[in-house]
């Protein structure tokens, strides 16, 4: 597709259980973001990659969230043993190159409710 | 704390009315943005400012990068209800690359 993609749109899980979120980045974007969104906070920056590296991984909340990268493509958001303050919209975003002011280019988000 | 501060947090007009939203920071930017998020979506560009005292518009929107580059505001002249959703302000604080997101503003224009 022409724009960000990222599945699934929603995720219900039980606390404790683990998830992982993907997101498909727009063909030839160097660049992939990860962010939070929780209702009347904005966005929170999660981690940063560059190709499939991440120089910047220090909006991960706990040890429990984990991200990877592979192929410069498709990007997995991993969260084990879910908690109920997990529970928000994750956004991925890409963008050119990593430079700063480039345009980022959105995902519609999934929603994750942990019960 | 948030790095850039938007206020109002809600705004519900009439169609027709004018409105300002404005985003602060005591923190210099070497540009800010201006996101539009509609529910169930992510958020998409409006515009970039990187020169202090710009001014750009787009249509009834307009937008102003304060001087000193430390604050912006997004005004819509004789608002739409297409104008509905989140209004997000962003930038890249100087020598940083993550880009900081400010709460947002939802404005609602009723017809």
């Amino acid at each position: 597709g022409a724009g960000v993609s990222q599945s699934p749109s929603n995720k219900v899980t039980e606390k404790g259980k683990d998830v992982e979120l993907r997101c498909d980045p727009i063909s030839g974007h160097t660049a992939l973001y990860w962010y939070r969104q929780s209702l009347g906070q904005g966005l929170e920056f999660l981690i940063y990659f560059q190709g499939n590296s991440a120089p910047d991984k220090s909006g991960l909340p706990s040890d429990r969230f984990s991200a990877e990268r592979t192929g410069g493509s498709v990007s997995t958001l991993t969260i084990q043993r879910t908690q109920q303050e997990d529970s928000a919209v994750y956004l991925c975003a890409s963008s050119q190159s990593g430079v700063p002011g480039n345009e980022q280019f959105f995902g519609p988000g999934t929603r994750l409710t942990v019960l | 704390t948030q790095l850039l501060e938007q206020s109002p947090q809600f705004l519900s007009i009439q169609e027709g009315e004018n409105l300002t939203v404005y985003c602060n920071s005591s923190s210099v930017f070497s540009s800010l943005q201006w996101y539009r998020q509609e529910p169930g979506e992510g958020p998409v560009l409006l515009v970039t400012v990187v020169t202090g005292g710009e001014v750009k518009k787009l249509k009834r929107l307009t937008f102003q990068f304060g001087d000193a580059r430390k604050d912006s505001s997004l005004h819509i002249t004789a608002a739409q209800p297409g104008d509905t959703g989140l209004y997000l302000c962003a930038g890249n604080p100087l020598s940083d690359y993550k880009l900081s997101f400010g709460a947002g503003t939802t404005v609602t224009v009723r017809a």
